[in-house]
Formats: structure tokens, C-alpha cells, sequence
């Protein structure tokens, strides 16, 4: 099943907060967090590892809740840079492998 | 340390022809997935591979699609017989492997089926 991500859209102003949910179903080994700019190709931004591991930009911060299953992104100060659609990929315990199985995705739009 | 490269850009094929969609990952990474991603969706795992194995295809059509990842030479995902709904965007990503590492992806490969 494909993790579910919350709100499906959000408008800020620059300088603004928010926050992205990834929510999963399954029991999860890792979540990923990309970007997307329209017409582009996604670019990584950060990995939460089971055991609290995060690897990643300095000023991205996440975090997993690993009883839940769930991960937020916080992107604070927004920058007009941060507008694209953000999706969260999961690598889940039971394929046993690296495979990533992205979310719904997330459109931010940042005006100024 | 050139990233993940794909060819062509775009590529427009007619119904019932082949599109061959190539895929050379960062140096180093010797795991391959590709995806494919409609306008306005989400991406959709196809299949993970590494060198000269297929190691999770559960995302494959059954029929008309196949890929590969030879010892010697880009990752190709084969799509015979192109129909529209075969339009799409397709991207590629690799990773070090084994888990624990983010994907880098390609730029993708725009198939328009006319």
C-alpha cells in the first residue's frame, strides 16, 4: 500500500511554517523525503532511520515515530526555493529490500 | 562525479513501436530502480535491479515491459508495442545499496505515444 501524506496542498507566505505528514500502514525501516520542481527530477532531502539514525540537508529537519509510522517534515522560514511538490518514500520491513514506495505527494507553494 | 544519467530527454513514439529508455547510475551505486510517474501523480515503482540481476519486478506490467542491467552498460527499461497510456514520465535512481542510503535520480526520460 502506498503511505498516505497530509495536506495534499499548502499555501504559505514567505517566512512562513509547515509542517508535511507521511503516514504508513506497514511496519517501516526507513523514511525518505524528496522534492520535486515541476518538470524536474527529485532530489533528496533527507532519510529517518529505524533507531533514530537521520541523514541529511542541515536545514531540513524531520522527524519518524516509529510505534506510529509515521514521519512529519518541518520546513520552517519558508523561502520561495522551498515550493515544489515534496513526497516521502518508505522502505518497509517486510520486502527486505531497498525498494522505496513513495506517497501521494504534498504541493507547497511559497508567494511572497 | 557525474550524477544519474538518462537518454534520451524525450521520446516520441508511434503506437505499436518500441521505446528503449536508458539509465547510467552515479559511480559507485550498484543498485538501479526505475519509476514511472503520470502528470500530476506520484511516482510508481516499476523495478529494482543490480548488475545482471532483477532483484524485485512486483511493480512490471506483465507484458510489453522488460528491463536489464548488464554487467557492462546503462540499465534499459525495454517497452514493446507502445500504446498511449504507455505516456508517461520515467525516471531512474540508483543508491549505494543495501539499505540506509538516499536514491539520486536521473533527470527521466518523457515518452509521448502518438
Amino acid at each position: 500500500q502506498q503511505p498516505v501524506q497530509s495536506p495534499q496542498a499548502v499555501i504559505l507566505r514567505e517566512g512562513e511554517d509547515a509542517v508535511i505528514n507521511c503516514s504508513s500502514s506497514k511496519a517501516l525501516y526507513s523514511v525518505h523525503w524528496y522534492r520535486q520542481k515541476h518538470g524536474e527530477a527529485p532530489v533528496f532531502l533527507m532519510i529517518l532511520l529505524k533507531g533514530g539514525e537521520q541523514k541529511g540537508h542541515e536545514k531540513i529537519s524531520a522527524s519518524f515515530n516509529e510505534k506510529k509510522q509515521q514521519s512529519s517534515l518541518y520546513l520552517t522560514a519558508s523561502q520561495l526555493s522551498y515550493s515544489g511538490t515534496y513526497f516521502c518514500g518508505t522502505e518497509r520491513v517486510d520486502y527486505n529490500t531497498d525498494k522505496l514506495i513513495f506517497g501521494t505527494g504534498t504541493r507547497l507553494q511559497v508567494f511572497p | 562525479n557525474a550524477g544519474v544519467m538518462q537518454n534520451p530527454r524525450h521520446l516520441v513514439r508511434r503506437r505499436g513501436q518500441e521505446a528503449r529508455l536508458r539509465c547510467s547510475p552515479m559511480k559507485g551505486h550498484s543498485h538501479v530502480y526505475w519509476y514511472r510517474q503520470l502528470p500530476e501523480e506520484g511516482l510508481k515503482f516499476m523495478v529494482y535491479l543490480q548488475k545482471e540481476n532483477i532483484i524485485d519486478e512486483s511493480g512490471m506490467p506483465k507484458e510489453r515491459f522488460s528491463a536489464e542491467f548488464p554487467k557492462e552498460g546503462p540499465s534499459i527499461l525495454r517497452i514493446q508495442q507502445v500504446v498511449r497510456g504507455d505516456s508517461a514520465a520515467y525516471f531512474c535512481a540508483s543508491s549505494p545499496g543495501p539499505r540506509g542510503d538516499g536514491y539520486t535520480f536521473g533527470s527521466g526520460t518523457r515518452l509521448t505515444v502518438v
